[in-house]
């Protein structure tokens, strides 16, 4: 089974701290992602790589950055907490995929809520 | 971006059939469709995809409009473990061949 863990299931940081969340799979996927989930808005792509040392920027990326130094570990950077960046975090994963579609399915960890005082 | 449009919740009974509509009329004919779900405290699961036909899993079977302009899923009797928001999404397998965008879904009860 594909499994992706996520470092914190629950975080709570003043404002103005550096936050690292990480996320880690083990099924030799080369895309991973980033996501934020808040009430009302849905999923929301912050930033994702499709191989080492590799990202783009999501729908919206600013206030993070993201870090890929080895393939089965991406990490999301919060470089100054804001309060607006209270929410729930997803990490996903998933093979980049050539012929079958089957192969872009996503992977999912539990999420990190993280709240900002 | 790609967008789909989904009512925001819908409700059903426990072991009775549901059909959870999707509408995407600007689809391009490179565009898959792709269901997720998100039970309570959990990330989003993959439950199915199709392209032009009709599709079958142990979870679900999709239904694509001849036109391909609407879609619906179905969950052949459902569970109280089916409580979830279903996310309808456009995949395309061209250029950005990764990213998927999700839409604010579809908020399923299943009454006992």
């Amino acid at each position: 089974d594909v499994k992706v863990t996520q470092s914190s299931r629950y975080l709570v940081k003043r404002t103005g701290e550096k936050v690292f969340l990480e996320c880690v799979q083990d099924m030799d996927h080369e895309n991973m992602f980033w996501y934020r989930q808040d009430p009302g808005l849905g999923l929301r792509l912050i930033y994702f790589s499709y191989d080492v040392k590799m990202k783009e920027k999501g729908d919206i990326p600013e206030g993070y950055s993201v870090s890929r130094e080895k393939k089965e570990r991406f990490s999301l950077i919060l470089e100054s907490a804001s309060t607006n960046q209270t929410s729930m975090y997803l990490c996903a994963s998933s093979f980049y995929g050539r012929g079958t579609l089957r192969l872009h399915e996503q992977y999912f960890g539990p999420g990190t809520r993280l709240t900002v005082t | 971006d790609a967008k789909t449009t989904q009512p925001n919740s819908m409700e059903s009974n426990e072991e009775e059939p549901v059909h959870l509509p999707c509408n995407h009329s600007t689809i391009s004919g490179t565009d898959y469709i792709h269901w997720y779900r998100q039970l309570p405290s959990q990330g989003p699961e993959y439950v199915i995809h199709g392209l032009t036909s009709n599709v079958n899993n142990r979870m679900a079977s999709l239904a694509i409009a001849e036109d391909r302009k609407s879609s619906t899923l179905i969950l052949h009797r459902a569970t109280l473990r089916d409580a979830a928001v279903y996310y309808c999404i456009r995949f395309n397998s061209g250029g950005s061949n990764y990213k998927l965008t999700f839409g604010k879904g579809t908020l399923l009860t299943v009454n006992p």
